[in-house]
């Protein structure tokens, strides 16, 4: 079955500490997209990548990192910048960034937990 | 820049009762506007769009929204809610023409009381 799977799907991040949450598609899509989820707040976009080797900042993109090195991985590392790191993340991709009519998928979320 | 504003955090229906669950953007230039679903700890799940053409949609599990221009909404509607239903729902604007980022409204949560 073709989707997006994200793991883990609860992650702990310790004080000053980076952690990596993965995030896999099998769609063959160009563009993929990192959400954060607040409670109240609807989703924000942190970074998107419209093809491989390139990304853009979205609307709060400072503390966070991310790589695209192939189609179907785009990794986001929230590191020790990020001073509220707990919430949802939800990854999303689509077949391309420049057509505003195409739906985004979403995978099942990773639950960001500070210790 | 874009908006959308959805009116309520919190809606409750009785089971069978009709839903209705509104949804305003802020725009100068026409939308491209969706709804989705989102089940607890899940992703969201696209229940319909709205693209051009017709402007009264048809989505999944029998949810439907018409695109009204003049009053710049796109309420989403079910005539008979079921127990299945109670989720939170976003909407969500682009516009395209440079700008394709999806703005999404901060959700509606929907009680359907037995």
């Amino acid at each position: 079955d073709g989707g997006i799977t994200q793991s883990p799907k609860y992650l702990f991040r310790k004080e000053g500490q980076n952690v990596t949450l993965s995030c896999e598609q099998n769609l063959n899509h160009d563009a993929m997209y990192w959400y954060r989820q607040d409670p109240g707040q609807g989703l924000r976009l942190i970074y998107y990548s419209q093809i491989v080797n390139d990304f853009q900042k979205g609307d709060i993109a400072e503390g966070y990192s991310v790589s695209r090195e192939k189609k179907e991985s785009f990794p986001l590392t929230v590191t020790s910048a990020q001073k509220n790191p707990t919430a949802f993340y939800l990854c999303a991709s689509s077949i391309m960034y420049a057509q505003a009519q195409e739906t985004q998928y979403f995978g099942p979320g990773t639950r960001l937990l500070v210790l | 820049a874009q908006s959308v504003t959805q009116l309520g955090s919190h809606v409750s229906v009785s089971e069978g009762a009709l839903v209705l669950l509104r949804c305003n953007y802020s725009s100068s230039v026409p939308p491209y506007l969706f709804w989705y679903v989102q089940y607890p700890n899940q992703g969201l799940q696209l229940l319909l769009k709205y693209t051009t053409g017709a402007t009264l949609v048809k989505g999944i599990n029998g949810f439907e929204a018409e695109f009204k221009k003049s009053e710049t909404s796109f309420h989403l509607t079910k005539p008979s809610a079921h127990m299945s239903d109670a989720a939170e729902y976003f909407c969500a604007v682009t516009y395209g023409a440079g700008s394709y980022q999806l703005t999404f409204g901060k959700g509606t949560k929907l009680s359907v009381i037995p």
